[in-house]
C-alpha cells in the first residue's frame, strides 16, 4: 500500500497570504495525484487532479505541482472561504490512498 | 445536475449487518466506476471499495475485505455497500463517490452528502 504523508498537519495563515501544502508518496504515483478540500460538516470537494489540473469551477488561486513522489498545493492568496482541511490522494495503485490532511487555519 | 444521495445509515450493534445505498442521477451511471469512502469522527478520509462501471471487478481496503461487499444495479442507477460483521471501528460517515477519468488521471469528481454509520452496543 502506498502511504501518503502530508505536511504540515496544521498551517496558520493570514488572509491574503500564500499557503503551500506538501504531499509525499512512499513510492512513485506518476502524476496520478488529486487534492480535495473539506469544510466542517461537508463532503470533500475536488480541487486538482492529474497533479496540476484544476477541476471545473476551481479558482485560479489554487495550483498544484509535482510528479513521482513529491507534490505541492499552493493557494496564492488565501480567502476566508479557503480555511478548511486539504487532502491529497493517489489514484495510481490499489488501494487508492489519502494523506492524513492539512488543516489551514486563520492566523 | 449530477447528484449522489446515500441512505441506509444508522446505529447498529457490533457483529450485525447494514446495507447502504447510493442513488445516482444527472449522469450516465453505467459509464462510471463507483467507490465508497469513509471518515471516522474527527479523522481523515479512508478509501473503502470500488466497483467497475459494469460490475465486472472490485477491490476492497484490507480493513473491510471479507466483511463488506460492493455492488451496483445499473438499471436502477444505484450503488450498494453490504456491511457484515460490523465493528466499533467501522463507525464513520460513508460517502459514495464517482471516479472520473480525464486522459490518464483519475479523481473523485462528485461526492454524496454522506450517511452516518454508528456501531455501538
Amino acid at each position: 500500500e502506498i502511504v501518503m504523508t502530508q505536511s504540515p498537519a496544521t498551517l496558520s495563515v493570514s488572509p491574503g497570504e500564500r499557503a503551500t501544502l506538501s504531499c509525499r508518496a512512499s513510492q512513485s504515483v506518476s502524476s496520478n495525484l488529486a487534492w480535495y478540500q473539506q469544510k466542517p460538516g461537508q463532503a470533500p470537494r475536488l480541487l486538482i487532479y492529474g497533479a496540476s489540473t484544476r477541476a471545473t469551477g476551481i479558482p485560479a488561486r489554487f495550483s498544484g505541482s509535482g510528479s513521482g513522489t513529491e507534490f505541492t498545493l499552493t493557494i496564492s492568496s488565501l480567502q476566508s472561504e479557503d480555511f478548511a482541511v486539504y487532502y491529497c490522494q493517489q489514484c495510481n495503485n490499489w488501494p487508492w490512498t489519502f494523506g492524513q490532511g492539512t488543516k489551514v487555519e486563520i492566523k | 445536475q449530477v447528484q449522489l444521495v446515500e441512505s441506509g445509515g444508522g446505529v447498529v450493534q457490533p457483529g450485525r449487518s447494514l446495507r447502504l445505498s447510493c442513488a445516482a442521477s444527472g449522469f450516465p451511471f453505467s459509464n462510471y466506476g463507483m467507490h465508497w469512502v469513509r471518515q471516522a469522527p474527527g479523522k481523515g478520509l479512508e478509501w473503502v471499495a470500488v466497483i467497475w462501471y459494469d460490475g465486472s471487478n472490485n477491490y476492497y481496503a484490507d480493513s473491510v475485505k471479507g466483511r463488506f461487499t460492493i455492488s451496483r444495479d445499473n438499471s436502477k442507477n444505484t450503488l450498494y455497500l453490504q456491511m457484515n460483521s460490523l465493528r466499533v471501528e467501522d463507525t464513520a460517515v460513508y460517502y459514495c463517490t464517482r471516479a472520473s477519468l480525464d486522459g490518464s488521471a483519475y479523481s473523485f469528481d462528485c461526492w454524496g452528502q454522506g450517511t452516518l454509520v454508528t456501531v455501538s452496543s
